[in-house]
């Protein structure tokens, strides 16, 4: 079956440092999702794609955050500086059209 | 953010009892899309819902969505412990690919 690839899947750093964590769709799908679980807000949405084209981020913080799709293959989520509160799951969704989408296994972030 | 009210938040059912999760928009909705996760895991696909008041079933689950298209449940019959884990809708609204999660039921079945 194909899936959605993110890396790394767990990743430990200190506050003030920079994160990224990446993810590669599934061929073929055009459209991309970066959520962030955590058990206070549940699965929140921070930024999504269409074609490569970054059509929302408002979910995500601007000053630390950002996202981008280099190639067709590869989504990135950066943050910078890291703080403690970013410590979370975030998981990248691929699909194509509004046909259900499939998650990767995510990265589990820890700041200490 | 925007978020998708879910209710219950919590459940814990006997084995061989059945489960109902809802799912409430104040906004109508394009579609609704349902998704499972087990403990560690990651949100799994379950099924899509678009027209109103359409009801959909996979084996014990059935899906329907509200004939104003602002509200959904998901019905399990006669649950079984492989049934626990947490059920999240997801919205998608008209004019836009946004996928919004609902906050979820958490499921816990005891044998």
């Amino acid at each position: 079956d194909a899936r959605v690839t993110q890396t790394p899947r767990h990743k430990v750093t200190e506050m003030g440092q920079e994160v990224t964590m990446r993810c590669q769709p599934i061929l073929g799908h055009n459209t991309v999702f970066w959520y962030r679980q955590t058990m206070m807000q549940g699965l929140e949405l921070l930024a999504y794609f269409r074609n490569r084209a970054p059509l929302d981020d408002s979910g995500m913080p601007k000053d630390r955050f950002s996202a981008e799709m280099p190639d067709a293959t590869l989504a990135t989520l950066k943050i910078q500086p890291s703080e403690p509160r970013d410590s979370a799951v975030y998981f990248c969704a691929s699909g194509a059209g509004r046909q259900g989408y499939t998650f990767g296994s995510g990265t589990r972030l820890t700041v200490v | 953010g925007q978020q998708v009210m879910q209710i219950p938040q919590y459940q814990h059912v006997q084995e061989g009892e059945d489960f109902t999760t809802y799912c409430n928009s104040s906004t109508t909705l394009s579609n609704i899309q349902w998704y499972k996760q087990r403990p560690g895991g990651h949100p799994v696909f379950l099924i899509q819902l678009v027209k109103s008041g359409e009801v959909k079933k996979q084996k014990r689950l059935t899906f329907q969505f509200g004939e104003a298209k602002k509200n959904s449940s998901l019905h399990i019959t006669a649950t079984q412990t492989t049934d626990v884990g947490t059920y999240f809708c997801a919205e998608t609204f008209y004019n836009t690919d946004k996928l919004i999660f609902g906050t979820g039921t958490r499921l816990q079945v005891f044998p």
